[in-house]
């Protein structure tokens, strides 16, 4: 297991596009975060699962965005109806539930809404 | 109150020299405090952690220390190399949530 996969690395889109990025935890890993970083900024919270059951979204997370974690394995994120204002770095990151440990990232999804 | 802050914003400092980068807390909540590295194009990578229970812990050339009372923490890189240049983040974690995040501070290690 090399760590948390994230696919595509990169998505140009057109305004009022979906887009769906990918990610891989590592296997062992049942916590699943998604956290957006926009350029100069920290990462924020978006959502995370236990599992398959997505315990908590952020206020940030709006209508327009879903995330699923089918099986408790990959998750998906999708953006709906795309604004310019989407454009960041979406990470994710995978942990043990109540593990002592902090996160481990994927190198992250950056999405350009043009 | 569930804000991280950090700083300085930018950093530049001298190979061989000591680089500290401060946050501040207000949530008593918190119990767990790493700090995070991130190269231009990659996700962040755990670089040490601390627990509210203890004031300093040292890997390597990496040093955290932190005061309880002040609700602060540091963090202290020895003998900075150019390859330390990237941006480093602090967080804070929500009795076993999710992790907030400072602002980042880029440092700049000249050779």
């Amino acid at each position: 297991d090399t760590g948390v996969s994230q696919d595509p690395r990169h998505k140009i889109t057109k305004r009022g596009q979906n887009v769906t990025f990918r990610c891989d935890p590592i296997s062992e890993h049942n916590r699943l975060y998604w956290y957006r970083q926009t350029l100069g900024q920290g990462p924020e919270f978006l959502t995370y699962f236990q599992n398959e059951a997505q315990l908590e979204k952020s206020r940030l997370l709006s209508d327009r965005f879903s995330a699923e974690r089918p099986k408790g394995s990959f998750s998906t994120l999708e953006i709906q109806r795309t604004e310019q204002g989407d454009s960041a770095m979406y990470l994710c990151a995978s942990s043990l539930a109540g593990g002592v440990d902090g996160y481990t990232f994927g190198s992250g999804t950056r999405l350009t809404v043009v | 109150q569930q804000q991280v802050k950090q700083s300085p914003q930018s950093l530049i400092v001298q190979k061989g020299g000591i680089s500290i980068i401060n946050c501040a807390y207000e949530n008593t909540a918190f119990d767990y405090f790493p700090w995070y590295q991130q190269f231009p194009g990659k996700g962040p990578a755990l670089l040490i952690a601390i627990r509210p229970d203890v004031s300093e812990k040292k890997e390597g050339r990496f040093t955290i220390s932190f005061n309880k009372s002040a609700k602060q923490f540091s963090l202290h890189i020895m003998d900075s190399q150019p390859g330390d240049s990237a941006t480093y983040f602090c967080a804070a974690r929500l009795r076993g949530q999710n992790f907030v995040f400072g602002p980042g501070t880029r440092l700049s290690v000249l050779p």
